[in-house]
C-alpha cells in the first residue's frame, strides 16, 4: 500500500520555468490537498479538492494551478516560476470522516 | 487571518517531564481538531484527533483536551522521550468540512 506518493522529491527551477508537481493515492479519498511550508510558517494550503472535478482555493492559490480528472490524482502546476514559491510542498488525502489525513513525502522545490 | 494558532514556536523539556503543546482557534464553528508530528525531510504524519463531543482523548502517551469555551486545545506528551523531537502541528477543518487548515507548528525539543 503505497499511500500519498509525490513526484519529484527534489528540484531546481529558473525563473519564469513551468512545472507539475505530481501527486497520488492509492487509497481511494474523497479529498486532496496542496500545501506548501515555508520555515517558521507552518502548512499554509494552496489548493483542495473534495472530488474528482472539484477544486477550490486555499489559503495562498496565487501562481498556482490544480486540477482533479480522477480521485487518484491532484497534480499542481507552476506556470511562471517565481522565487518566492521556493518552499517544500506536501500533498495530503483524507477520506472526511475518517480520522486522519495522509501525507506525501514532500516535494523540495528551489528556484533561482 | 490565522483561523488555527500556536503562538509558542518552540518548547524545551527533559525527558521523562510532561510536554505540553497549545493550539487556540477562531471560529466556534469547527468541530474536528487533529494533531500532526514532523520529522525534518519527511511529511506529517497523524498523530491523534479530538471531536467536538468530547474534551478530551487519549492514545497512550497522548493526550488531548479540548475546551470549547475557550477555544483552546492542549496535546499532552507523558512522558516525553527525545524521539518525541519533531515539530507539532494542530489542524482544523474548515467551517465547511473541506479545507484542513493547519497552524505555524511548534518545535518541541526533549533532552535526555
Amino acid at each position: 500500500n503505497a499511500g500519498v506518493t509525490q513526484t519529484p522529491k527534489f528540484r531546481i527551477l529558473k525563473i519564469g520555468q513551468s512545472m507539475t508537481l505530481q501527486c497520488t493515492q492509492d487509497m481511494n479519498h474523497n479529498y486532496m490537498y496542496w500545501y506548501r511550508q515555508d520555515p517558521g510558517m507552518g502548512l499554509k494550503l494552496i489548493y483542495y479538492s473534495v472530488g474528482a472535478g472539484i477544486t477550490d482555493k486555499g489559503e495562498v492559490p496565487n501562481g498556482y494551478n490544480v486540477s482533479r480528472s480522477t480521485t487518484e490524482d491532484f497534480p499542481l502546476r507552476l506556470e511562471l516560476a517565481a522565487p518566492s514559491q521556493t518552499s517544500v510542498y506536501f500533498c495530503a488525502s483524507i477520506n472526511r470522516g475518517v480520522t486522519e489525513a495522509f501525507f506525501g513525502q514532500g516535494t523540495r522545490l528551489t528556484v533561482v | 487571518d490565522q483561523q488555527v494558532k500556536q503562538n509558542s514556536p518552540s518548547l524545551s523539556v527533559q525527558e521523562g517531564r510532561i510536554s505540553i503543546l497549545n493550539c487556540d482557534y477562531t471560529n466556534s464553528m469547527f468541530d474536528y481538531f487533529l494533531w500532526y508530528k514532523k520529522y525534518p525531510a519527511e511529511g506529517p504524519t497523524f498523530l491523534i484527533s479530538i471531536s467536538s463531543i468530547k474534551d478530551k482523548n487519549e492514545d497512550g502517551r497522548f493526550t488531548v483536551f479540548l475546551n470549547k469555551s475557550a477555544k483552546h486545545l492542549s496535546l499532552h506528551i507523558v512522558p516525553s522521550q527525545p524521539g518525541d523531537s519533531a515539530v507539532y502541528f494542530c489542524a482544523s477543518f474548515n467551517q465547511a468540512g473541506t479545507a484542513l487548515i493547519f497552524g505555524k507548528g511548534t518545535t518541541l525539543s526533549v533532552s535526555s
